[in-house]
């Protein structure tokens, strides 16, 4: 699977919109990319994936740039409970045996 | 949404003894199921793929002896951490996806068990 770049940490204010960017220069054309994200002493929650189109979910939307080599992923109104690691991972879709490794993540927190 | 559930949260156990971790599929089947360890401040690294009704697959470094693995019904997996050490104190997670008429969910992780060998 490629390899991700993120920042090591950001941070937002409360009920603005937090932006975290990705950098994925080596993904393949059948590779995704996931964003999941750990908040303190709980098990990864999965946030949204796409291939190469804008996704949008209720939790948030991620746009990816028209060659891939990059996305963002948007949380539109941020919280205080939105303050966690998130990971963004490419993976290829190859079905249930397909497993995710896990990067350092990007360590987000949102100031009251 | 496919829930993956794990039992216990947490468990402290002397150092010599075995520890069971189980990791349930409440509401889909899962043939595959992925096992996690995750030290503080650090990353999850995956240790095994578990596959049901057969052997399990394990990462480079892991000790298959020492993590014992068995998936010996569709919605059940667990983990048994044999002969625990001190440095076995860990978090340790497993995840499964949902497969259905050939599609493949993302996979969905459970909330965890926090172990602490004294």
């Amino acid at each position: 699977d490629a390899k991700t770049t993120q920042p090591t940490s950001m941070d937002c204010a409360e009920g603005r919109a937090a932006n975290l960017p990705c950098n994925h220069s080596t993904i393949s054309g059948n590779e995704y990319v996931y964003w999941y994200r750990q908040i303190h002493s709980q098990g990864p929650q999965y946030i949204i994936h796409g291939l190469k189109n804008n996704e949008t979910n209720e939790m948030a939307s991620l746009i990816i740039t028209e060659d891939r080599k990059s996305s963002t992923l948007i949380l539109p109104h941020a919280t205080l409970r939105d303050t966690a690691v998130y990971y963004c991972i490419v993976r290829a879709y190859t079905g249930a045996n397909s497993k995710l490794t896990f990067g350092k993540g990007i360590t987000l927190s949102v100031r009251p | 949404g496919a829930v993956v559930s794990q039992h216990p949260s947490w468990v402290i156990c002397k150092s010599g003894t075995s520890v069971k971790i189980e990791c349930r599929s409440l509401d889909f089947q899962a043939t595959t199921m992925f096992w996690y360890r995750q030290f503080p401040k650090q990353s999850l690294m995956l240790m095994a793929t578990s596959n049901e009704g057969s052997k399990a697959t394990y990462e480079q470094g892991v000790e298959k002896d020492k993590f014992l693995i068995n998936h010996a019904s569709l919605t059940l997996s667990t983990l048994t951490v044999t002969s625990a050490h001190p440095e076995d104190s860990s978090f340790y997670i497993c995840s499964a996806s949902v497969t259905t008429g050939g599609f493949h969910s993302p996979l969905h992780f459970g909330n965890g068990t926090r172990l602490t060998v004294t």
